[in-house]
Parts: structure tokens; sequence; C-alpha cells
């Protein structure tokens, strides 16, 4: 079964800084999506960004990147110029590629911080 | 633009009790889902349904049911609540045409506490 971890249970950066947060996974599927869950206090699950494993690019949303390596099985979220606004839990999950209605396999959550 | 909602936000019950907890959405999704989100962990999945009168266990089903009567609907139903199941609950819904890549929206999520 897959796996999917978020090694950083907390995070802190400064106002205009940049932040990186981790996600490992594990899968011996070769078609999959990853994706990057924004959830505020209100409870929202808000899609931030979302990566194909068939592609090689980096997926980028305005100040949201991800440094995607395959071989590495690594998935990281770059959050560039942050905001008080990104303050929140940021969960990184999974979804085996193929087709059906497979659920999302998510890690445990990072909680991002923001210093004004 | 409603996308999905859940009803009720809150809700406590006592050990033993039954309820239903709700979930509509009006996107013309064909497949929907239902999570528990237990507190300083992820989501992880109960059931989920690929269009109406389909329906199959996720990662942990047990002490839950479901029903998909309509497109729209897929109801979350707890026979005899019990403190593990204090939890905060998602529907999600999404749309696949050719079996491809589907994003899931997310409903805003009912917290739910068995004393």
């Amino acid at each position: 079964a897959q796996t999917v971890t978020q090694s950083q249970p907390e995070m802190s950066v400064q106002e205009a800084e940049t932040v990186t947060l981790s996600c490992t996974y594990d899968t011996s599927e070769s078609d999959y999506y990853l994706f990057w869950y924004k959830q505020p206090p209100s409870r929202q699950m808000i899609l931030v960004i979302r990566q194909e494993a068939y592609k090689q690019q980096n997926a980028t949303e305005n100040r949201f990147s991800v440094n995607f390596q395959k071989a590495a099985k690594s998935f990281s979220l770059k959050i560039s110029d942050s905001q008080l606004g990104d303050a929140a839990m940021y969960f990184c999950a999974y979804r085996r590629g193929g087709g059906g209605a497979d659920g999302l396999t998510f890690g445990k959550g990072t909680h991002l911080i923001i210093q004004p | 633009n409603a996308g999905v909602t859940q009803t009720p936000k809150f809700r406590i019950l006592k050990i033993g009790q039954s309820m239903t907890l709700q979930c509509t959405q009006d996107m013309n999704h064909n497949y929907m889902y239902w999570y528990r989100q237990d507190p300083g962990m992820g989501l992880k999945l109960i059931y989920y349904s690929v269009g109406a009168g389909i329906t199959d266990k996720g990662e942990v089903p047990n002490g839950y049911n479901v029903s998909r009567s309509t497109t729209e609907d897929f109801p979350l139903r707890l026979e005899l609540a019990a403190p593990s199941q204090t939890s905060v609950y998602f529907c999600a819904s999404s749309y696949s045409f050719d079996g491809g890549e589907n994003i899931q929206y997310f409903g805003a999520g009912t917290r739910l506490s068995v004393l």
C-alpha cells in the first residue's frame, strides 16, 4: 500500500520569505498524481497544486511551486514571498493513476506559521 | 455556486445513538467520497462511490454505512456511535470522464463528538 510521509510537524517563516515543505511517498505504481492541499483554521480543504507523475516539469501556481523528484519519491512544496494568509496546515496527498475512483492518501500534515 | 455542502457542521452524540451526515454536490460529479480526520492526522478514506447505486469501502469503513440513490447525494450513516468515531468528517466529489486525473473538491466538514 502507498504511504505519504511529512516529516515536519511545524514550520515557521518570516513574512515575505521563502519556505519549503517536505513530502516523501512510497508506491510501486508508475502512474500517479501528487497534490498539496491547504487547510486553514476554517477546516476547508483547498487544493494548492498538483503534479502528474509522468510529467517531468515541476508544477507552478503563482507563488507556489513543487520540486518533484520521481526517483527519490520526493515532492516538496515551495512557497515564495510568504503572506500571512498562507498560515495553515498543509497536506501532501497521493492518488494512483489509471482511472478509477481511488481516494487520496494523505500525510499527517505540516503546520505552517507565518511570522509578521 | 455551492459546490459540496455538508450538514450539520457540528454534532454531539451519546454513545449508541445513530445519525446521518448529509452531503450533496451540485457540480454533476460522478465520484463521491467520505473521509475522516482525527486530531493531528491526515484524512482517511471511509467509503466512496463511482455513481448512483454503486458504493465501495475505503480504508476505515467499520461502523459506517453509505448509500447513493442520486448523483447529487451521498449520506454517511453511523448506526451505533462510539467514542472512537469522534472526528471531523469530510465529503468530497470529483469528475472523471476518461479515467484520467480527477480533482477532488471538499466540503467544509462536520465535527462530530461522541460522549
